[in-house]
């Protein structure tokens, strides 16, 4: 098994531009989950999913959103990009909610 | 905003020294994990302790819960120089739904060879 990949490994942006961070997992996990993490603050959660066509929002949705048209894919589209959305991304899946098995991370630069 | 908050934000020791570090938390749990971040690397979950448990054991590691004083702590046994990371408490709100876990700030633990 691969377990959660995640593509781009790293990728610049200018404001203003869009872009998808790709997220699968190959565990047939239900839940997923998008993660940013900061200098000094940890992981902070964007959006969650508890299954396929189910999607919420966590502590710091604005300026992200999601979709979940199947179990094995979590996207994660920026609209339109701002410097404050710099960060390291991760996408992690769990099958209870409770362990969580985490991608590799994609690096962010927004210009 | 953050739900845990872990102490100290960085340790260093020797190798052969116990390692201890601290999470406090807000709100009722249902459950509090601790994970491990290699630099540039993604999380790797440790160990997980449900709410009506007080200590667990994982090899090396061992974990203590006291509810009511909301708070938890990891100690390493033996260290070694491979349990240089960064650690972190994450609890899943009783509150909050299910897979919407709240992660602490971490403890850098260095262990010098």
């Amino acid at each position: 098994n691969a377990g959660v990949t995640q593509t781009p490994k790293f990728q610049v942006l200018k404001t203003g531009q869009s872009m998808t961070l790709q997220c699968a997992q190959d565990m047939n996990h239900e839940y997923m989950s998008w993660y940013r993490q900061d200098p000094g603050m940890g992981l902070r959660l964007i959006h969650y999913s508890v299954g396929a066509g189910i999607t919420d929002q966590g502590e710091v949705p604005n300026g992200y959103n999601v979709s979940r048209s199947t179990t094995e894919d979590f996207p994660l589209r920026l609209l339109s990009a701002a410097p404050s959305q710099t960060s390291v991304y991760f996408c992690a899946s769990s099958s209870t909610g409770d362990e969580q098995f985490f991608g590799p991370g994609t690096r962010l630069t927004v210009l | 905003s953050q739900q845990g908050e872990e102490d100290p934000q960085a340790l260093s020791i020797q190798e052969g020294e116990n390692a201890t570090m601290n999470c406090s938390y807000k709100t009722s749990i249902n459950n509090l994990q601790w994970y491990r971040q290699n630099s540039g690397r993604g999380l790797v979950h440790l160990i997980l302790i449900r709410s009506n448990e007080r200590e667990k054991h994982s090899g090396r590691l061992r974990v203590t819960l006291d509810t009511s004083k909301k708070s938890s702590s990891l100690l390493i046994t033996a260290s070694r120089a491979a349990d240089t990371a960064s650690y972190f408490c994450a609890t899943d709100a009783r509150d909050e739904s299910q897979g919407n876990l709240i992660f602490g700030k971490g403890t850098k633990l260095s262990v010098k060879p």
